[in-house]
């Protein structure tokens, strides 16, 4: 059972309009929350992070948000560029059991210009 | 600064070949993880190592043997590689296991098993 879900497994958006990437979980002892964004034959690379005490968390154009009520996080872009097209993991971890990174499937972003 | 590397960067192998891929991080950090990629299915975390010394199984471990050698280097052993077992491989270092950890990642390592 997939703890971490990201159901759209691919988004296109035009180049200066806002891309919104979503995350939904289910483990209730996650408290915090990772965007990552692969592009292709490279390592994911680290790119913004929110703990469960915040419902917003902003670096530069990239904007996470939480809503703990819902299980849901996400990340909006803006404006987005050629160059965010990439591939973008949500990932969670917690305390106890659940203290271990659990990633979603990714979503496929692509910019178009 | 590196940060983390990973060697070798592509391997292909025949069924029942053995390998051992290897990791190292040059940022001081305690804890360090091998995942695979599969399409379609994120990161999986095959095992991890809190701190020097330990090591413990991920969700998917088997198949696979870890040794942390030391602080810098954590490498992953497949003694008798299996077809399921293509995918692409990535290590990890983070500075502490679960407290507002963020993993750092090296470049990957594709393997294929004919």
């Amino acid at each position: 059972d997939q703890q971490v879900k990201q159901n759209s497994p691919s988004l296109s958006v035009q180049e200066g309009r806002i891309s919104i990437l979503n995350c939904d979980y289910t483990n209730s002892m996650f408290d915090y929350f990772l965007w990552y964004k692969k592009y292709p034959a490279e390592g994911p690379t680290f790119l913004i992070s929110i703990s469960s005490i915040k419902d917003k968390n902003e670096d530069g154009r990239f904007t996470v948000f939480l809503n703990k009520s819902a299980k849901h996080l996400s990340l909006h872009i803006v404006p987005s560029q050629p160059g965010d097209s990439a591939v973008y993991f949500c990932a969670a971890s917690g305390t106890g059991s659940a203290r271990q990174l659990t990633f979603g499937s990714g979503t496929q972003l692509t910019v178009l210009p | 600064n590196a940060g983390v590397t990973q060697t070798p960067k592509f391997q292909v192998l025949k069924t029942g070949q053995s390998m051992t891929l290897q990791c190292a991080q040059d940022m001081n950090h305690n804890s360090m993880y091998w995942y695979r990629q599969d399409p379609g299915m994120g990161l999986r975390l095959i095992y991890y190592s809190a701190s020097e010394g330990t090591t413990d199984k991920g969700e998917v471990p088997n198949g696979y043997n870890v040794s942390r050698l030391n602080k810098r280097e954590f490498s992953l052993r497949l003694e008798s590689a299996a077809p399921s077992q293509t995918s692409v491989y990535f290590c990890a270092s983070s500075e502490a296991l679960g407290v507002a950890d963020t993993q750092y990642f090296g470049p990957g390592t594709r393997l294929t098993v004919l």
